[in-house]
């Protein structure tokens, strides 16, 4: 069945260190992918996306990476701050329909 | 770009009432506007998906006499929750998307509180 999860439900790194967050997914027809930031209380908010016709595709300090012949999604944070606290999400589309949202990874920045 | 409103943020009432809840995309017009339930420490389940001027699909498991979804506009789509009980007590978030393949904006959420 469809489904997108994550490998750690909880990431703790110091400030200026870069984070990594993971995500499988398991259908292999998915073509766009979605990386979500969540706060407590607060709605998702976009971070970045990429198409399945790339392997990766960098914004303001962060960089995710698609790997299909794993079927393996990942979102790196240059030098995590604070403020990037947060349940990270990933999300697959299926045919450009609905999200699949993964299980989340919360991230702990200490400073 | 792509602000999406939802309001009320919270909302507490008696077992039995309905509740309306309002998203509005304004800065973009969204031709598909999407409800989501997330309880607490988990992800976003789907509701249903509404497109402007259409009937909204639901999920399978998302009763479509319970949770009323209306998109009349390209900016504004409406879930009422009929006839509300302690079990509807969620964080309801809606999300807009201007195009097929444009990211899904989300609204900040409401969280729904029966007695």
């Amino acid at each position: 069945g469809e489904s997108v999860g994550l490998h750690l439900p909880t990431l703790s790194v110091q400030e200026g260190d870069n984070s990594i967050i993971n995500c499988a997914y398991s259908n292999s027809a998915s073509d766009y992918f979605i990386w979500y930031k969540q706060e407590s209380g607060k709605g998702p908010q976009f971070i970045i996306d990429i198409r399945s016709n790339m392997d990766k595709r960098q914004g303001q300090r962060v960089t995710v990476l698609l790997n299909k012949t794993v079927k393996h999604l990942s979102l790196q944070i240059a030098a995590t701050q604070p403020g990037d606290s947060a349940v990270y999400f990933c999300a697959e589309n299926i045919g450009f329909q609905k999200l699949v949202f993964g299980t989340g990874t919360r991230l702990l920045v200490s400073p | 770009g792509a602000v999406v409103s939802q309001h009320p943020s919270w909302v507490i009432c008696k077992s039995g009432t309905s509740v309306k809840i309002e998203c509005r995309s304004l800065d973009f017009q969204a031709t598909t506007m999407f409800w989501y339930r997330q309880f607490p420490k988990q992800s976003l389940m789907l509701m249903a998906t509404s497109n402007e001027g259409s009937k909204a699909t639901y999920e399978q498991g998302v009763e479509k006499d319970k949770f009323l979804i209306n998109h009349a506009s390209l900016t504004l789509s409406t879930l009422t929750v009929t006839s509300a009980h302690p079990e509807d007590s969620s964080f309801y978030i809606c999300s807009a998307r201007e195009g097929q393949d444009q990211p899904q904006h989300f609204g900040d959420g409401t969280r729904l509180s029966i007695l």
